[in-house]
């Protein structure tokens, strides 16, 4: 089955500066790559997604890049603030159904 | 818009006790629906899914079971709870595959 390694496990920046998490699949035939934000307690709430069609995506500060030749992508958040302190997981799918998730990148921003 | 309830949001069990929790969504009919565990300090497993009325598909074996007996209903049960099913229990829908979206947790505690 599919298997989603995540690097860094932690993560410290501080405020202003960017954030890189990147991530690798084993399926070649995966064709789906979300990201989820967990803050302390709370549900994973989906961030930012990309379909194995598309190189990159980018919405606001977040932006998502896709290698699927290196079976790699990853997540970059730039001029991080405090509130983007979380837990970050990436998932990939080759059904849509059944999301493999990473084991997650705690992110602390420091003001 | 789209609402997703769990209940109870908390729970504590003894080992050997049954399980039954609820998830329920509102605004849209026939949903993919989900089981997440997250154990913690570790990734989401993805439990069971459904595609709709009756089907489940179960991806990992274990003592729990899923059942969907209404449309925008989803059911986790277990007969014997063990100290290993401890976790954070997620439900999450989707309207088509791909994009899930999660529900509050349920917080399950195993004596």
């Amino acid at each position: 089955g599919e298997n989603v390694e995540q690097h860094p496990s932690t993560l410290s920046v501080q405020e202003g500066d960017s954030a890189v998490i990147k991530c690798t699949y084993s399926d070649s035939a995966s064709n789906y790559f979300p990201w989820y934000k967990q803050e302390l307690g709370k549900r994973p709430q989906l961030i930012i997604d990309i379909r194995s069609n598309v190189g990159e995506k980018k919405d606001q500060r977040i932006a998502v890049t896709l290698n699927k030749t290196a079976k790699h992508f990853s997540l970059h958040i730039t001029e991080t603030q405090p509130e983007d302190s979380a837990v970050y997981f990436c998932a990939a799918t080759n059904s849509g159904y059944a999301l493999n998730f990473g084991k997650g990148t705690s992110l602390l921003v420091t003001p | 818009s789209q609402t997703i309830h769990q209940w109870p949001a908390t729970l504590v069990q003894p080992v050997g006790s049954p399980l039954s929790l609820e998830c329920t969504v509102e605004g849209t009919s026939n949903p993919n629906l989900y089981w997440y565990r997250q154990a913690a300090g570790r990734g989401l497993q993805l439990l069971f899914y459904s595609v709709g009325i009756g089907q489940i598909s179960s991806e990992v074996p274990q003592n729990l079971s899923a059942s969907r007996p209404q449309d925008r209903q989803f059911i986790l049960s277990s007969k014997k709870l063990l100290l290993s099913d401890s976790g954070f229990y997620l439900c999450a829908w989707s309207q088509r595959p791909y994009e899930q979206y999660f529900g509050p947790g349920t917080r399950l505690t195993v004596t």
